[in-house]
C-alpha cells in the first residue's frame, strides 16, 4: 500500500524559498505511471492544485504559479520535491503531497488516488 | 471565486439520500472528466469517486457519481455521522491548462 509523506520547515520567511519533499513508501517512484503531485489548501478554504512531476523529471504547473514554482524527482531515494520561490504571507497553507493518475493516458483526465496526510507551513517573519 | 461552483453547505438526517453539485462550462466538466473527494475534519483529502462515476476499492457503493454536460453530482444515500465532512469536485479545466476544483461542499448530518 503506497503512502506518502511530506516533510520540510513549518515557517519560512517571506521573500524566501519554501521547499517540501515527499516521501514514498510501500511504491516506486521509477516504475512509472504516476504523476506525484503537489496540492496546497490554505487556512479555511478549498484546494489548490500545485502542479505535478513524472519520473524522469517532466513537469507540469499550473499556469497561475509556474514563475515561482519548481519541482525535483529523486528516484533514489523514491522521493520528490516542491519549491516555491518569493513566499510572501499569501503562501500560508497546509502542502499535500499525492499520486496522480493519468487514465488512458489523457491527461485530461488525471486525478490523485493517495495523498499524504499534509503539512502546515506559514510565511512569517 | 472557484471555477467550479458548489454550494457552500448542505444537510440531511442519517438514513436519507443528498445530493451535492457542481456546476463548471464546457472547458472543464462540458469536456473532460469529474473527480470528487472527501475531506474529515482534519484529515487530508481522500478519493470518493474518479472519472465521473467509478469508485476506488474501499468505498462504500453508498457514494455514486454522475455527470450531464456542464454539471456533476456526488449522491450519498444512508447516510451516517461518519460522512460528515467537506466535499470537493474537481476536473481538469482546457482554457486555464490546470486542474481546478470547487470550493467545497461541507456536509452536516443532523
Amino acid at each position: 500500500q503506497v503512502q506518502l509523506q511530506e516533510s520540510g520547515p513549518g515557517l519560512v520567511k517571506p521573500s524566501q524559498t519554501l521547499s517540501l519533499t515527499c516521501t514514498v513508501s510501500g511504491g516506486s517512484i521509477s516504475s512509472g505511471g504516476y504523476y506525484w503531485s503537489w496540492i496546497r489548501q490554505h487556512p479555511g478554504k478549498g484546494l489548490e492544485w500545485i502542479g505535478y512531476i513524472y519520473y524522469s523529471g517532466s513537469t507540469y504547473y499550473n499556469p497561475s504559479l509556474k514563475s515561482l514554482v519548481s519541482m525535483s524527482v529523486d528516484t533514489s531515494k523514491n522521493q520528490f520535491s516542491l519549491k516555491l520561490s518569493s513566499v510572501t504571507a499569501a503562501d500560508t497553507a497546509v502542502y499535500y503531497c499525492a499520486r496522480g493518475v493519468v487514465p488512458a493516458a489523457i491527461t485530461n483526465y488525471y486525478y490523485m488516488d493517495v495523498w499524504g496526510k499534509g503539512t502546515t507551513v506559514t510565511v512569517s517573519s | 471565486q472557484s471555477v467550479l461552483t458548489q454550494p457552500p453547505s448542505a444537510s440531511e438526517t442519517p438514513g436519507q439520500r443528498v445530493t451535492i453539485s457542481c456546476s463548471g462550462s464546457s472547458s472543464n466538466i462540458g469536456s473532460n472528466t469529474i473527480n470528487w473527494y472527501q475531506q474529515l475534519p482534519g484529515t487530508a483529502p481522500k478519493l470518493l469517486i474518479y472519472t465521473n462515476n467509478q469508485r476506488p476499492s474501499g468505498v462504500p457503493d453508498r457514494f455514486s457519481g454522475s455527470k450531464s454536460g456542464t454539471s456533476a453530482s456526488l449522491a450519498i444515500s444512508g447516510l451516517q455521522s461518519e460522512d460528515e465532512a467537506d466535499y470537493y469536485c474537481a476536473a481538469w479545466d482546457d482554457s486555464l491548462n490546470a486542474l481546478v476544483f470547487g470550493g467545497g461542499t461541507k456536509l452536516t448530518v443532523l
